[in-house]
């Protein structure tokens, strides 16, 4: 079955300060695709990136960056020079390519991300 | 802005009430799904439409039940609510209904049943 974990509950940082969200997925299928959201205290799910499981490449997005690795199922986000804005709870999700009907996108259980000024 | 909206923003209900969560998709977006987030949790499935007709379901009861219209717009019914029902209700729209179809969400329903 497929599996999202996110084992980092809440994080604290000082404004400017680079950090990492980390993402461990399990899955059975070769064909997957992962995703980052972020959920601020408005409450609506801000999409951020989607990557095919054929992608290994890193991508950069501003101050966003995601590496993806296959080999440890992986696929952890960073965030440089972070600001108070930044503050929010992060989401990784999978989806499977053959779409089991009872199983669209897992998400994992969050990352609570403070940026203190 | 996901083009996503739904309705009503809040709702607070009583054990054994029906309750009917709407929302309306991106134009030309195919397929909306439904999630139930708990307090400190991520989204859950709850269901899938895809052209009107259901296209998968997570793990929920048959009390949830679920409608898509022509017109991108879609409902959840809750009925014989439980305290347990209490969160948010999100609804996502997409073009398609495959994996590597991003999800475009709304802002939420909150629901709290007393």
């Amino acid at each position: 079955a497929q599996k999202v974990t996110q084992a980092q509950t809440e994080i604290s940082v000082v404004e400017k300060e680079d950090v990492t969200l980390d993402c461990v997925y399990e899955t059975r299928d070769t064909t997957y695709y992962l995703f980052w959201y972020k959920q601020p205290p408005s409450g609506e799910l801000v999409f951020l990136i989607r990557r095919n499981s054929f992608d290994e490449q890193n991508e950069i997005s501003g101050r966003y960056s995601w590496n993806f690795q296959k080999s440890t199922s992986s696929f952890n986000f960073t965030i440089t020079a972070s600001q108070v804005v930044d503050s929010a709870v992060y989401f990784c999700a999978l989806s499977e390519a053959r779409m089991n009907r009872d199983d669209k996108i897992i998400f994992g259980k969050g990352t609570r991300l403070h940026i203190l000024p | 802005e996901t083009g996503v909206t739904q309705s009503p923003t809040h709702l607070i209900k009583t054990r054994g009430q029906q309750v009917t969560l709407r929302c309306s998709s991106q134009s030309g977006h195919n397929t909306v799904s439904w999630y139930q987030q708990a307090l400190g949790q991520g989204p859950q499935f709850i269901f899938q439409y895809y052209r009107e007709e259901e296209n998968g379901r997570g793990n929920f009861p048959p009390r949830f039940s679920g409608l898509q219209f022509p017109n991108y717009s879609s409902e959840l019914n809750v009925n014989a609510l439980e305290l347990d029902d209490s969160a948010l209700y999100l609804c996502a729209s997409s073009l398609g209904a495959w994996g590597s179809d991003t999800q475009y969400f709304g802002p939420g329903t909150r629901l709290t049943v007393l």
